[in-house]
């Protein structure tokens, strides 16, 4: 069964520090994809990263970075150096090569204190 | 750029009332999704569509009804509304199939049964 798994329910942290969401997956495809959703106060979601399950490079794009490790089937989330504009809720999500559905944790809800 | 459009963005209902969520896309993505979103909750897929004239139920499809009658078109129609289905909605797209394309979303619809 597919399953995302976003332990952590709601976050704080003093802006500056840096703070690492967890996500967890399970999964029975050998090819998957992953990926983050920012939801802000205002309510849409914003795509941040796709990964495909054959590339475990770790990525980074400005502060934010993400740590992708199939030996403990999971994909982090790392925002480096916080900032009030990063409250948010954030949503990890899984994709199968083989179905039509994607699959969305329940979320994290990161509050960055100023 | 458009995108995934979603209106209205705001409803009052009143209780055994209908109604049609509208959503388009100008994406030419042939997959089409309907997701609510409980207060504090991950996203629940409620239909979803592979293409026009074709419709599956997703994971809480009860007191819901969709069509596909074009590519670019995807309503969800509320019947006789209770206020179980007081949520926000979210219709989303993505190009094709398991091939790990990003799934796009409208800006959300929130809607309230009285």
């Amino acid at each position: 069964a597919q399953k995302v798994t976003q332990a952590q329910t709601e976050i704080s942290v003093v802006e500056k520090e840096d703070v690492t969401l967890d996500c967890v997956y399970e999964t029975r495809d050998t090819t998957y994809y992953l990926f983050w959703y920012k939801q802000p106060p205002s309510g849409e979601l914003v795509f941040l990263i796709r990964r495909n399950s054959f590339d475990e490079q770790n990525e980074i794009s400005g502060r934010y970075s993400w740590n992708f490790q199939k030996s403990t089937s999971s994909f982090n989330f790392t925002i480096t150096a916080s900032q009030v504009v990063d409250s948010a809720v954030y949503f990890c999500a899984l994709s199968e090569a083989t179905g039509n559905q994607f699959y969305f944790g329940t979320g994290t809800s990161l509050t960055v204190i100023p | 750029n458009a995108g995934v459009t979603q209106t209205p963005k705001f409803r009052i209902l009143k209780i055994g009332q209908s109604m049609t969520l509208q959503c388009t896309q100008d994406m030419n993505h042939n997959y089409m999704y309907w997701y609510r979103q409980d207060p504090g909750m991950g996203l629940k897929l409620i239909y979803y569509s592979v293409g026009a004239g074709i419709t599956d139920k997703g994971e809480v499809p009860n007191g819901y009804n969709v069509s596909r009658s074009t590519t670019e078109d995807f309503p969800l129609r509320l019947e006789l509304a209770a206020p179980s289905q007081t949520s926000v909605y979210f219709c989303a797209s993505k190009r094709q199939g398991g091939n790990g394309n990003t799934i796009y979303f409208g800006e959300g619809s929130w809607l309230t049964v009285v």
